[in-house]
């Protein structure tokens, strides 16, 4: 059974369109991530949230926001998507910061900006 | 700065052994992680390195030298299905964000 489920799996949006990613987990972690990950990179932080703490990676776009409206789902708002944007995005939660815990990944949404 | 450095693409033939690199430079060393993956899906968890030494998981082991910032991942009696990207992704320690510096990852193709 999926543990971190993000919805949908495929994202079509337009220039300058708002749009809204979401994730939630089953395994009741504390932390959430969000990562971009374009082809043949790596996944890259965007963000993390440690309960309700939110922190920022210093170079996130002020175009990229999150919330977490409770333990299970975390969501990323793009407001004004750019054709650079269009990557895969991936949540991913852990238990905690300690070093040998692992992230645990969903299967991420490809975003695509026409 | 922080890089961490693995090769872009490797063959290998099923049955055999390969040998996945990596190398880092980070500002802190909190553990080192390999992940598996497959095309379109979610990066899956393979193995955790904090102490010098290898650590044996099944067909998969991985061994760190933090003296050398070196790790690599081994992968024995290949099978198609290996076929996948393996990312390195070290923890680099500043503050307590548990931040993970992904590698760009090894593409490995497995032939018959």
């Amino acid at each position: 059974d999926a543990m971190v489920i993000q919805n949908p799996r495929y994202q079509v949006t337009q220039f300058g369109k708002p749009v809204t990613l979401s994730c939630s987990q089953t395994l009741n972690h504390n932390v959430m991530y969000w990562y971009q990950q374009k082809s043949s990179q790596a996944p890259k932080l965007l963000f993390h949230y440690y309960d309700k703490d939110f922190n920022n990676e210093a170079d996130t776009p002020d175009n990229f926001q999150s919330r977490r409206p409770n333990t299970s789902f975390c969501f990323l708002d793009i407001r004004s998507p750019g054709l650079g944007d269009a990557a895969m995005y991936l949540c991913a939660t852990s238990r905690g910061l300690s070093s040998g815990q692992p992230q645990h990944f969903g299967d991420g949404t490809r975003l695509s900006i026409l | 700065g922080q890089n961490i450095d693995q090769p872009t693409e490797m063959t290998a033939t099923e049955g055999a052994i390969v040998q996945i690199n990596c190398t880092y430079q980070t500002s802190g060393f909190n553990g080192l992680f390999w992940y598996q993956q497959h095309a379109g899906e979610a990066p899956t968890f393979l193995s955790y390195n904090v102490l010098d030494g290898l650590e044996e998981k099944g067909r998969f082991s991985s061994f760190l030298s933090r003296s050398k910032g070196y790790s690599y991942l081994l992968l024995k009696e290949l099978q198609m299905k290996d076929s996948a990207s393996y990312l390195c992704a070290v923890r680099d320690g500043i503050g307590n964000t548990g931040k993970l510096i992904f590698g760009q990852g090894t593409t490995l193709q497995v032939k018959p």
